[in-house]
Parts: C-alpha cells; structure tokens; sequence
C-alpha cells in the first residue's frame, strides 16, 4: 500500500459548485496533515492544515479521520482561481499524495 | 517575510555533467528537503536532512545524488553524472520542526541534454 494516496481525479466542475477530495495514510503514527496547493510548473503553497477537530478557513473545510486513516478537503462555492493541483501531505514522512487536479469551469 | 530560496531558476547541463543545486533555507529551521517533479507528474521525496545529517531518503537517491550544508545558510544537492532521465524540476523545503508546514523554494528547472 503507498504511504499516501488521494483521488486519481481530475475533476472538472462548474463555478459555485462543491467538490470534495481524500486523501488516505498508512501510517496510523502519523501526527500532522496538511493540504498544499500546486499552481502549473511552481511550487506547492501550504493550503491549509487538518486538525483533528477539522477546520475551516472561509469556503474550505478540512477533516481528519483517523480511525479510517484519511483526510479531506472541501471546497464551498468554487472559483476560477480554485484551478490547480491539490496535494495532501502527512508529515511525519513529509511524503506527498500524487495529487488532484482540479478545473473549475465557467 | 522570510523564505526559500533556490538558485539557478533554469540549469542546463549535458548529460554526464555533474550538477549542484543550491537552497538557502528559512534561516531558523532545522529540517530540510529535496524533492523532485517530472514534468506532469507528482512531487516526490528525496531525502530529508536533520542535524546535519540524512534522515531518510528514497529510492530515487541512489549513489548519484548527495546532499550538504557546507556552512549555516546553504543546502545543496549534487547530482554526479546527470542522465536525460534527470530532467525535472528540483524543490528544496525547509520547516523549523517536525510535524509543522514546509515551505518551499520556488525550484529549479534542470535539463539535460
């Protein structure tokens, strides 16, 4: 099993829709999530962080399972600007899921 | 507000040719990261350093690559005898413990040729 998967995606969808991605973990010791966001041809840019109790950061919410082993990432009323690559990260091994790219259409 | 900094953006070098890549980490943090993305595919690890040392690698880090922090500031990684299948975009990381966000360099673009 890998260390870290997410949904293979893309998903394409329109402006204002919801869309939500998972991520799941293998290794239940794992302490710490994180969601990174990765425009075409830059670097990944901290999205934001999971914590165990979820959180939310105006129209993304983020959720911790760890009796599953996963974690998600909701996103409220989708934007153009939303387009890009999500990646999930656990990082006691700072390994990166592969990735789901996401379109936000007009 | 303080960042990672990788230099050169774009390296070109004939396959065979060895290379350098440099970071300048945050300057208060302690873990450091190399990663490597081929174009359109995922991140992924290479190796992590702590303590002046490596603290994991990944398969990918065979005896061609190597690391170093030869003084406080910079981290470098060193590719020996580059191949064409070299060819990403290399990112350094750096966070100031474990288990708190990284932040990344914005990478560099190595080709060979």
């Amino acid at each position: 099993r890998k260390e870290v998967e997410q949904d293979p995606g893309p998903f394409n969808v329109p402006e204002g829709a919801t869309v939500a991605f998972n991520c799941t973990y293998s290794n239940s010791a794992s302490q710490s999530f994180f969601w990174y966001r990765q425009d075409c041809r830059k670097e990944p840019k901290l999205l934001m962080s999971v914590y165990s109790s979820g959180n939310e950061d105006g129209r993304f919410t983020a959720q911790l399972n760890r009796a599953s082993q996963y974690i998600s990432l909701l996103i409220r009323d989708s934007k153009l600007s939303d387009s890009a690559t999500y990646l999930c990260v656990v990082t006691r091994d700072m390994r990166f899921g592969a990735g789901t790219r996401l379109t936000v259409k007009p | 507000e303080p960042e990672v900094t990788q230099t050169p953006s774009h390296q070109v070098t004939q396959m065979g040719q060895e290379v350098i890549l440099r970071c300048v980490p945050i300057s208060n943090h302690l873990y450091f990261y190399w990663y490597r993305q081929i174009l359109g595919q995922k991140v992924e690890f290479l190796v992590s350093f702590y303590n002046n040392e490596i603290s994991e690698k990944s398969e990918i880090f065979d005896d061609q690559f190597s690391v170093e922090r030869p003084d406080g500031s910079n981290f470098t990684l060193k590719i020996r005898s580059t191949k064409l299948e070299d060819s990403a975009m290399y990112f350094c990381a750096s966070r100031v413990v474990m288990n708190t966000e990284a932040f990344f360099g914005q990478g560099t673009r190595l080709t060979v040729v």
